[in-house]
């Protein structure tokens, strides 16, 4: 069953401003592993963060984890037109299984 | 390196036709395969886990008869759809994961999806 809440479900903000998304869960993880997606593709693979991390960096991307409140948050500093996707957390309970959130679809105005 | 392709790209087909999606890990040998399917603007949902020579765990909900996954070797995994029917069309998406690191955490890498369109 899916666990993973994403919000907001949309965004859409004007080039070279920061974007926020967040996820929350409900179960207990192992890590938590943040997909981009754009339109009618596969996912890539943005960033890990283990349970026992509280943030992690990566080029513009910066994820926190706060596992008391079962939630992470992804930040793209300084947007880009080709930053424009769908992005979606997942998270790994330890039985190989990855469970995806509903996803934010964020949109990138030049 | 850890390149997932997935065969066909597209396929349309009529209703009450088989339709084959191949999965294949292309530098690495996969002891794991993933199928989801998602929906237009929708989530990835886990059909089945899949592991080289044995059967299919299939997730709650997901008709095996009617999903048919074969695990043949490390580095291919097919999904069949069986008597396919309008309600069966969706991007399906395969994921395989390998055992580069004994012990630790082996990420899933990602083929590029498969649209299927029943007519």
């Amino acid at each position: 069953s899916q666990q993973g809440e994403e919000d907001p479900q949309a965004l859409s903000i004007q080039e070279g401003e920061n974007a926020t998304m967040n996820c929350s869960y409900k179960t207990s993880i192992n890590n938590l592993q943040w997909y981009r997606q754009n339109s009618g593709r596969g996912l890539v693979h943005l960033i890990l963060i283990r349970s026992n991390e509280r943030e992690k960096h990566s080029g513009r991307l910066r994820v926190t984890l706060d596992t008391s409140k079962k939630s992470s948050s992804l930040l793209i500093t300084a947007s880009r037109a080709a930053d424009t996707a769908s992005y979606f957390c997942a998270t790994d309970g330890g039985a190989q299984k990855l469970v995806f959130g509903q996803g934010t679809r964020l949109t990138i105005n030049p | 390196g850890a390149v997932v392709s997935q065969h066909p790209s597209r396929v349309i087909c009529k209703s009450g036709t088989s339709v084959k999606i191949e999965c294949r890990s292309l530098d690495f040998q996969a002891t794991t395969m993933f199928w989801y399917r998602q929906f237009p603007k929708k989530s990835l949902m886990l059909m089945a886990t899949s592991n080289e020579g044995s059967k299919a765990t299939y997730e709650q909900g997901v008709e095996k008869d009617k999903f048919l996954i074969n695990h043949a070797s490390l580095t291919l995994s097919t999904l069949t759809v069986t008597s396919a029917h309008p309600e069966d069309s969706s991007f399906y998406i395969c994921s395989a994961r390998g055992a580069f690191l004994a012990g630790g955490y082996n990420e899933q890498f990602f083929g590029p999806g498969t649209r299927l369109t029943v007519l």
